[in-house]
């Protein structure tokens, strides 16, 4: 059974960089059949995707238009693990935060679905 | 404001039937993507509900379902339970400037 267990603050200031840290178990972060994701959700702004990582040969990153100039999502196949750092952070980021898995096969990620979620963190930005 | 439209809110009486929509574009469920259904109760992180227009995972009762056509999607839940009572979102995926993966903003489901 696939779990991912989340980790990080749960409050950051203003301007400040978020990070957060996603420890997957019952499954490999460069698995070929796997693309790991950050998601956000909020009051105001509903379920909003941040990015994705996934392992076809390579490394490929896509990131959500909203953030793509603030985001990073970074993978550590050591220690089996993705994390996401948010840059410059506003109190318009407040959100809970959740990693997820999308199952692929055979290239093709978008037919699955995120069958897998992490828990979610809470993260309030705030002086 | 969300790229896929739903419904804020829909209800139903115990043992009844309803449709939750989701109305997107030509650059996301008319060019084609997939859609897939999420339930997410107080509290909890979103589940996966239905994958790929119309599966459902294993363990998912077979009175939740799936369509699409067009430009719009549609989930169906027959007889009811109290236990149905939760949030809804669809989710796809728009190859225009938005960002890949897009969500609905979410109907919230009530048992009468």
């Amino acid at each position: 059974q696939v779990q991912l267990q989340q980790s990080g603050p749960g409050l950051v200031r203003p301007s400040q960089t978020l990070s957060l840290t996603c420890v997957i178990s019952g499954d490999s972060v460069s698995s070929n059949s796997a693309a790991w994701n950050w998601i956000r959700q909020s009051p105001s702004r509903g379920l909003e995707w941040l990015g994705w990582a996934y392992f076809r040969t390579q490394w490929y990153k896509d990131y959500g238009t909203s953030v793509s100039s603030r985001v990073i999502i970074n993978l550590d196949t050591y220690k089996n693990q993705f994390s996401l750092q948010l840059k410059s952070v506003t109190p318009e980021d407040t959100a809970v935060y959740y990693c997820a898995r999308t199952r692929g096969h055979g290239g093709d990620y978008y037919s699955y679905g995120v069958d897998v979620w992490g828990p979610g963190t809470t993260v309030t930005v705030s002086s | 404001q969300s790229v896929l439209t739903q419904p804020p809110s829909v209800s139903g009486a115990p043992g009844q039937r309803v449709t939750i929509s989701c109305t997107g574009s030509s650059s996301n469920i008319g060019a084609g993507y997939a859609v897939h259904w999420y339930q997410q109760l107080p509290g909890a992180a979103p589940k996966l509900l239905i994958y790929g227009d119309t599966n459902r995972p294993s363990g998912v009762p077979d009175r939740f379902s799936g369509s699409k056509s067009g430009t719009s999607a549609s989930l169906a839940i027959t007889g009811l339970q109290a236990e149905d009572e939760a949030d809804y979102f669809c989710q796809s995926y728009d190859r225009g400037l938005i960002g890949l993966t897009v969500f609905g903003g979410g109907t919230k489901l009530t048992i009468l």
